[in-house]
């Protein structure tokens, strides 16, 4: 299994509050992604990362922002928590096989 | 814009029977092809991949999807499913023909659940 880790696993916050997702890899790859998974909308990306420091927006970016000062971490923040931002995250990485390899997730809930 | 469709939510089957599950993706230019399988709470997992070569691809466990490019298809199929088959399939897609960083991306589809029963 790809080296992957995510923290927390598991999140119960408020509205209203920052959040940071943490996902960590021992990997080396280039690329790293944050998506949402929903019933009903499969997986989307959120963010993505070619290279440190360079980011890009995914398909549903707005309320999230990232940040990668190191190859191995990719963090995912939400500047102030909505209820429609619980979800369950995944972190992915890829090398240039452009294959994803997937962490456990996070589940997080905004009440 | 690019999509990828799963034609079935979800696919009641019985134990020993075949399965196909379906996977249409949007544009006939080139293309890298996945499936991905996840277990219940558990991240996705990749089960097998077309990048270029034999149209006919196979995983370790029994499944094999077959790349059709006039049909823009890419659907999975197993002789004979078990229940620990049971789990939720993704197909995804890499549109080769995409610039920079975004060529590295997978649009995925909603997902197909599989049940198999006893």
């Amino acid at each position: 299994d790809a080296g992957i880790t995510q923290s927390p696993r598991h999140k119960v916050t408020e509205t209203g509050t920052p959040v940071t997702l943490r996902c960590h890899q021992t990997e080396n790859h280039r690329y790293m992604y944050w998506y949402r998974q929903d019933p009903g909308h499969g997986l989307r990306l959120i963010h993505y990362s070619y290279g440190v420091k360079d980011t890009d927006k995914g398909e549903v970016s707005d309320g999230y922002s990232v940040s990668r000062s190191k190859t191995e971490d990719f963090l995912l923040t939400l500047e102030s928590a909505t209820s429609s931002q619980t979800s369950v995250y995944f972190c992915a990485i890829s090398e240039r096989s452009y294959e994803q390899y997937f962490g456990p997730g996070t589940r997080l809930t905004v009440t | 814009a690019q999509s990828v469709t799963q034609l079935d939510s979800q696919v009641p089957v019985f134990e020993e029977a075949p399965v196909e599950l379906r996977c249409n993706y949007s544009s006939s230019v080139s293309v890298y092809l996945f499936w991905y399988v996840q277990y219940p709470n558990q991240g996705l997992q990749l089960l097998l991949k077309y990048l270029s070569g034999s149209t006919l691809v196979k995983s370790i466990n029994g499944f094999e999807a077959e790349f059709n490019k006039s049909q823009t298809s890419f659907h999975l199929r197993k002789p004979s499913v078990h229940i620990s088959d049971t789990a939720e399939y993704f197909c995804a897609v890499n549109w080769r023909g995409n610039s920079g960083g975004s060529n590295y991306k997978l649009t995925f589809g909603k997902g197909t659940l599989l049940t198999v029963n006893p």
